[in-house]
């Protein structure tokens, strides 16, 4: 069974603040990492993707990868308000076709 | 261009009736999935299809069937549905190749009473 974990939150932070977001993944062999911000009784909405160890940028947003350790991460810089959601972490293997999701990290920014 | 369209959007059901949730794709897409989501669970992957007249089975897939006659459509079709049915489906489509994610339907709200 291949499994991705998020602290599942709450998480909250104030307005203008850095939100950080975390997933770890148990398949070593996985290539493709993705997050995905899902607002309450709507549907995910990807916003990042990343592929190789180290940083990419988007934005406000940062993900952060280390293959080593199975751990990625999302930063969200100077939150607003309207990144209060669930952040969910998805993972494909190096087989197959699908992704494995994470539970998701609630996120609440006030203002 | 209308992405990933899914019918109906909300839905009751009686225990034992039967019903088809509709997912349609106008992205040309290879790749079309099945999730159901419930609270606290995270996405778990019911069926999944990688072309026309290929379909697999994912993590969930008791009380469940699809079928993949063409590119677009990607039906799920729940038999005899039980309360354990009772949760939110999304439809996600993306095409073949790395690192292309998923696009996802507005989903399907379903109760079982």
């Amino acid at each position: 069974q291949k499994e991705v974990e998020q602290n599942s939150g709450p998480l909250s932070v104030p307005e203008g603040a850095i939100a950080s977001l975390n997933c770890t993944y148990s398949d070593r062999g996985s290539q493709s990492f993705f997050w995905y911000r899902q607002y309450s009784g709507k549907s995910p909405e990807l916003i990042m993707f990343i592929y190789s160890n180290g940083d990419k940028e988007d934005g406000r947003f940062t993900a952060q990868l280390n293959k080593a350790s199975q751990y990625v991460s999302l930063l969200i810089r100077d939150s607003q308000p309207s990144d209060s959601a669930t952040y969910l972490c998805a993972v494909k293997g190096d087989t197959g076709n699908q992704f494995y999701f994470g539970t998701g990290t609630s996120l609440t920014v006030i203002p | 261009n209308a992405g990933v369209t899914q019918t109906p959007k909300f839905r009751i059901l009686k225990i034992g009736q039967s019903m088809t949730l509709q997912c349609t794709q106008d992205m040309n897409h290879n790749y079309m999935y099945w999730y159901r989501q419930d609270p606290g669970m995270g996405l778990k992957l019911i069926y999944y299809s990688v072309g026309a007249g290929i379909t697999d089975k994912g993590e969930v897939p008791n009380g469940y069937n699809v079928s993949r006659s063409t590119t677009e459509d990607f039906p799920l079709r729940l038999e005899l549905a039980a309360p354990s049915q009772t949760s939110v489906y999304f439809c996600a489509s993306r095409m073949r190749g790395v690192p292309n994610g998923y696009t996802f339907g507005s989903g399907t709200r379903l109760t079982v009473v």
